[in-house]
């Protein structure tokens, strides 16, 4: 399958730790973006990536919050000293390169429980 | 901020009656995506309106964008059980590349 690909797929740490999460576009794919979803809710925008720049990111990320996108492939989201607060799914997109407003493509999202 | 806020919130519908969930934005939208979320799965992609006033049909799926662009509409017609699941529409903010998702109407059909 070369869908989007997520990793961990479930996270369980204590209050105060780091978390790293892993995520894998489409092949070829260039726009990558990261979300937050609670449950009942929208998923919330967090950042975006074309390449390797990094865009656009939320004003609601704090600076706990940091994403990376090294060569433009895959990406990485990391959460230092984590809340309760901070417990929800982190889904990723990726889109195709083209004119605005492409397809997002989500993977099976990082559910992350800070206890 | 910009704000997309959908009606309704829940929808029980019995199986093949039809279906509206409504989605408006505080802000004109270059675009509007519509995204479907079945229970413990991930938003998958429905369709993309571009043209004020535009309509698209995907078989029992109807989707419209408002003349102003800042509303939209999803209507199904003669429901299945397949269909269950959370609908929600989104937009860029302001040209960007943030896209804003709805509050999101999920459905139920009882069979």
């Amino acid at each position: 399958d070369t869908g989007v690909s997520q990793d961990p797929r479930h996270k369980i740490t204590k209050r105060g730790q780091n978390v790293t999460f892993r995520c894998d576009p489409i092949s070829e794919h260039n726009r990558l973006y990261w979300y937050r979803q609670t449950l009942g809710q929208g998923p919330e925008f967090l950042t975006y990536f074309q390449n390797e720049a990094q865009l656009e990111k939320s004003r609601l990320l704090s600076d706990r919050f940091s994403a990376e996108r090294p060569k433009g492939s895959f990406s990485t989201l990391e959460i230092q000293r984590t809340e309760q607060g901070d417990s929800a799914m982190y889904l990723c997109a990726s889109s195709p390169r083209g004119s605005y407003g492409e397809t997002q493509y989500f993977g099976p999202g990082t559910r992350l429980l800070v206890l | 901020g910009q704000q997309v806020m959908q009606i309704p919130q829940y929808q029980h519908v019995q199986e093949g009656e039809d279906f509206t969930t409504y989605c408006n934005s505080s802000t004109t939208l270059s675009n509007i995506q519509w995204y479907k979320q079945r229970p413990g799965g991930h938003p998958v992609f429905l369709i993309q309106l571009v043209k004020s006033g535009e309509v698209k049909k995907q078989k029992r799926l109807t989707f419209q964008f408002g003349e102003a662009k800042k509303n939209s509409s999803l209507h199904i017609t003669a429901t299945q059980t397949t269909d269950v699941g959370t609908y929600f529409c989104a937009g860029p903010y302001s040209g960007t590349y943030k896209y804003i998702f709805g509050t999101g109407t999920r459905l139920k059909v009882l069979a």
